[in-house]
């Protein structure tokens, strides 16, 4: 199976509501980055946390790295219907040389936020 | 503009023939990547540039892939003899280098559709 493995595979949910989204791993890391995806196209990088982070915060979201579990979770706060998106996690190997940038990505979470 | 950009956003193609996709990174960056997307999945990393170096191409998944980047800036994506299965979404994106833990930039993406 994948390296970065979201679930759940989709979230419904009410505006104001708390969105969270976990993604699994397998190797070992340097960092997890967490995107966003409008219907398909172009991806937003959100936040980015190290293997030596626990915890990060940007704005309304809050992503935790428990590098023992091999795992992360995103957490949208007081949602909004414009959050309403893919949200996929990636991984950044320690490979080092020809790793960087080569980023493993999960099959996604389908956000919905209902108004 | 100050983006990563793509060319064609769409192109439906007859299978069997070729096709290049464009892909103008953001001025100065000098990474560059392609990725691939079937539908309502993650990414599969495709190949790397980086400055003058040898490409990374282990993402590639068939010899009728290939990829280029002329003057270190501009790259084409080629496939030849387009299969059915070649039809997903095709991203490039940019960092400001190669090194881990770099903001990778993603393009809106060319959707590509074999018949």
């Amino acid at each position: 199976s994948q390296q970065g493995e979201e679930d759940p595979q989709a979230l419904s949910i009410q505006e104001g509501e708390n969105a969270t989204m976990n993604c699994s791993y397998k190797t070992s890391i340097n960092n997890l980055q967490w995107y966003r995806q409008n219907s398909g196209r172009g991806l937003v990088h959100l936040i980015l946390i190290r293997s030596n982070e626990r915890e990060k915060h940007s704005g309304r979201l809050r992503v935790t790295l428990d590098t023992s579990k091999k795992s992360s979770s995103l957490l949208i706060t007081a949602s909004r219907a414009a959050d309403t998106a893919s949200y996929f996690c990636a991984t950044e190997g320690n490979a080092g040389g020809t790793s960087y940038g080569k980023l493993t990505f999960g099959q996604g979470t389908i956000l919905t936020v209902h108004p | 503009g100050a983006g990563v950009s793509q060319s064609p956003s769409n192109k439906v193609t007859e299978k069997g023939k070729d096709v290049e996709l464009r892909c103008d990174p953001i001025s100065g960056h000098t990474a560059l990547y392609w990725y691939r997307q079937s539908l309502g999945q993650g990414l599969e990393f495709l190949i790397y540039f980086q400055g003058n170096s040898a490409p990374d191409k282990s993402g590639l998944p068939s010899d009728r892939f290939s990829a280029e980047r002329t003057g270190g800036s501009v790259s084409t994506l080629t496939i030849q003899r387009t299969q059915q299965e070649d039809s997903a979404v095709y991203l490039c994106a940019s960092s400001r280098q190669g090194a881990l833990g770099n903001t990778i930039y993603f393009g809106e993406g060319s959707w590509l559709t074999v018949v």
